[in-house]
């Protein structure tokens, strides 16, 4: 059983389209991080949200985090080619925990 | 900086060999971690250390071992290869726990094939 779930697992857009991905647990995590890993590569670190209810916007990308921290959800405006790869949401528990992975949501965008 | 690096990036072993898949980061980080991701399954963790000297277990160790004998190095070593064991295997590094700011650094995987 996964502690953080993650929808859709695919996701395949046309160029310009608007998408949001989710990631959802039973349990409540001090802090959510949202990761992008290209074809090829290891995961890079997009943001990381602490404060439930807080919102964080990065160019296209809007990140919100639930108010009983509980889950996340990552919003794409016009989604480009560029933003192709698989989103990993990652969470902790406290600050002493280790970092725990949700399995990830494939987006496809095509030009 | 040259970050987290791994080698090798690709390797095909044969059921029953070993080997040693290598990790080096430059950042003087306290923290490395060693994680397989087979598809559709995110990232498993297999091994941890905590600093140099210092390592434990993961959710996933059985078949893996690892070193700390340096805040740089964190090999991880593979015994009896098995078909199971086919996978990417990523390494990343973390400052620490900082409050909840734990962002890790990633090496850029080795693609293992055991056949």
């Amino acid at each position: 059983t996964q502690l953080l779930e993650q929808s859709p697992q695919f996701l395949s857009i046309q160029e310009g389209e608007n998408l949001t991905v989710y990631c959802n647990s039973s349990s409540v995590f001090s802090s959510l991080q949202w990761y992008r890993q290209e074809p090829g590569e290891g995961p890079v670190l997009l943001v990381t949200v602490v404060t439930g209810g807080e919102v964080k916007k990065l160019k296209r990308l809007t990140f919100q985090f639930g108010d009983a921290r509980k889950d996340s959800s990552l919003h794409i405006t016009a989604a480009q080619p560029g933003d192709t790869g698989l989103y990993l949401c990652a969470g902790v528990k406290t600050s002493y925990d280790k970092v725990i992975f949700g399995p990830g949501t494939s987006l496809s965008v095509i030009p | 900086n040259a970050g987290v690096t791994q080698t090798p990036k690709f390797r095909i072993l044969k059921i029953g060999q070993s080997m040693t898949l290598q990790c080096t980061q430059d950042m003087n980080h306290n923290y490395m971690y060693w994680y397989r991701q087979d598809p559709g399954m995110g990232l498993k963790l297999i091994y941890y250390s905590v600093g140099a000297g210092i390592t434990d277990k993961g959710e996933v160790p059985n078949g893996y071992n690892v070193s700390r004998s340096t805040t740089e190095d964190f090999p991880l070593r593979l015994e009896l290869a098995a078909p199971s064991q086919t996978s990417v295997y990523f390494c990343a590094s973390q400052p620490g726990l900082a409050g909840g700011y734990n962002e890790q650094f990633f090496g850029p995987g080795t693609r293992l094939t055991v056949l």
